[in-house]
């Protein structure tokens, strides 16, 4: 069984379309992330999650937005894509949100293409 | 605020040699570090972590870590590198006011035989 799952792992589309990516977890967690990892390989936070309660809101342009319907799934909305969207989104969760000891675990990642 | 430097944006090394990946922290309050590895074309995973305690850090797949204060640095290492361990590496800081994992550039290993 996979911990944290996303779908879809590979989405290529154009300029100016709406897509999500879903991300679930089964592990228990209480906390989910969602990372963009650039074609440089870095890695920064965008959103947190804390049963369905956002508490990390990076700068991140409005059309990014983040939707749990519970505390297991992590959703990204992404109106209006750009080039620069082009990246690899990865879903995390961990146990707790203000224990910032936990380990984090990740997902296989959705590589987002557009054109 | 904090940050997190790695070194070196690639290491190659032979099959079996040592290796030792740099990582190099700045933060005014107590932190705690993270290692993860992230094969080609997959997440990240944990390798090892320091909370608090022992500086030295023993993780999987035979890495070890020690976190040094003063030189706030926390260098990854194995005595014996495989092909496996061809991945990137990533050096991640968090402390208890930060509530966000911030992360290095991470480090290119390349293991030849």
């Amino acid at each position: 069984d996979t911990a944290v799952s996303q779908t879809p792992k590979y989405l290529v589309t154009q300029m100016g379309n709406d897509k999500s990516i879903k991300c679930e977890q089964n592990l228990g967690h209480d906390t989910m992330y969602w990372y963009k990892q650039d074609s440089k390989k870095f890695l920064k936070i965008m959103f947190s999650y804390n049963n369905k309660e956002l508490i990390i809101n990076e700068t991140v342009p409005n059309r990014f937005s983040p939707k749990s319907p519970d505390k297991a799934h992590l959703n990204l909305h992404i109106n209006s894509l750009e080039l620069g969207d082009s990246a690899v989104y990865f879903c995390a969760s961990s146990r707790g949100a203000w224990d910032h000891q936990e380990t984090q675990y990740f997902g296989p990642g959705t590589r987002l293409l557009v054109l | 605020a904090q940050s997190v430097t790695q070194l070196d944006s690639q290491v190659p090394v032979f099959e079996e040699a040592p290796v030792e990946l740099r990582c190099n922290y700045s933060s005014s309050v107590s932190v705690y570090l993270f290692w993860y590895v992230q094969y080609p074309n997959q997440g990240l995973q944990l390798l090892l972590k320091y909370l608090s305690g022992s500086t030295l850090v023993k993780g999987i797949n035979g890495f070890e870590a020690e976190f040094n204060k003063s030189q706030t640095s926390f260098h990854l290492r194995k005595p014996s590198v495989h092909i496996s361990d061809t991945a990137e590496y990533f050096c991640a800081v968090s402390s208890s006011n930060t509530g966000k994992l911030i992360f290095g550039q991470g480090t290119t290993l390349q293991v030849k035989p």
